[in-house]
């Protein structure tokens, strides 16, 4: 199994630019999520999914959209990138049974200027 | 909303010189806290899950502990090795967001 998987590994973005962050997994698990990491302000949560074709926002949604058309797939899109969007995003999986610990993936690293 | 607030935020030890880290929560109704360990440049590796007060669990030279309010990271004898950023979350009500602590950065001094 690859497990998480995220591309690309770095990107660089001039303000008003689209793009969008692929993040894919192979255990069959039903709950995926987009975190972003910032210094100093911790793991926040992005948008999450339930199971295909189910999204809900988190705690920092704005400016970003999700779709979740496979249980493999869960991209992330920036319509509009903004300098404030600049941090390293982490898509996470999980099964859904309540409580379960989430898998992480490698990372984006995205620089907005 | 749930809290998480880990301490200190920093720590510097001398290999084998035992300590602990501290994660302060509130939730309601907690479903589950965990602990992670990041290293630099990657994705956050899950250690344990703890469910209610009381409970224990341990791994190598980490062992976790939950009462109502916080949990600790006791690590014994660390490594080098063990150096790393460690971070907390929890999990409250009925969904499955986490929250996260801004985590403990941990360096263990040869």
């Amino acid at each position: 199994n690859a497990g998480v998987t995220q591309t690309p590994k770095f990107q660089v973005l001039k303000t008003g630019q689209s793009m969008t962050l692929q993040c894919a997994q192979d255990m069959n698990h039903e709950y995926m999520s987009w975190y972003r990491q910032d210094p100093g302000m911790g793991l926040r949560l992005i948008h999450y999914s339930v199971g295909a074709g189910i999204t809900d926002q988190g705690e920092v949604p704005n400016g970003y959209n999700v779709s979740r058309s496979t249980t493999e797939d869960f991209p992330l899109r920036l319509l509009s990138a903004a300098p404030s969007q600049t941090s390293v995003y982490f898509c996470a999986s999980s099964y859904p049974t309540g409580i379960e610990e989430q898998y992480f993936g490698p990372g984006t690293r995205l620089t907005v200027t | 909303e749930d809290q998480v607030t880990q301490s200190p935020e920093a720590l510097r030890l001398q290999e084998g010189e035992s300590s602990s880290l501290n994660c302060s929560y509130t939730v309601s109704g907690l479903r589950g806290l965990f602990w992670y360990r990041q290293d630099p440049g990657k994705g956050p590796e899950f250690l344990f899950t703890l469910y209610s007060a009381g409970e224990e669990k341990e791994k190598e030279r980490l062992k976790a502990t939950l009462t109502k309010k916080e949990s600790f990271l006791h690590i014994t004898a660390p490594k080098p090795e063990d150096s790393a950023t460690y971070l907390c979350a929890v999990q409250g009500g009925s969904n499955y967001k986490l929250t996260f602590g801004k985590g403990t950065l941990l360096t263990v001094n040869p």
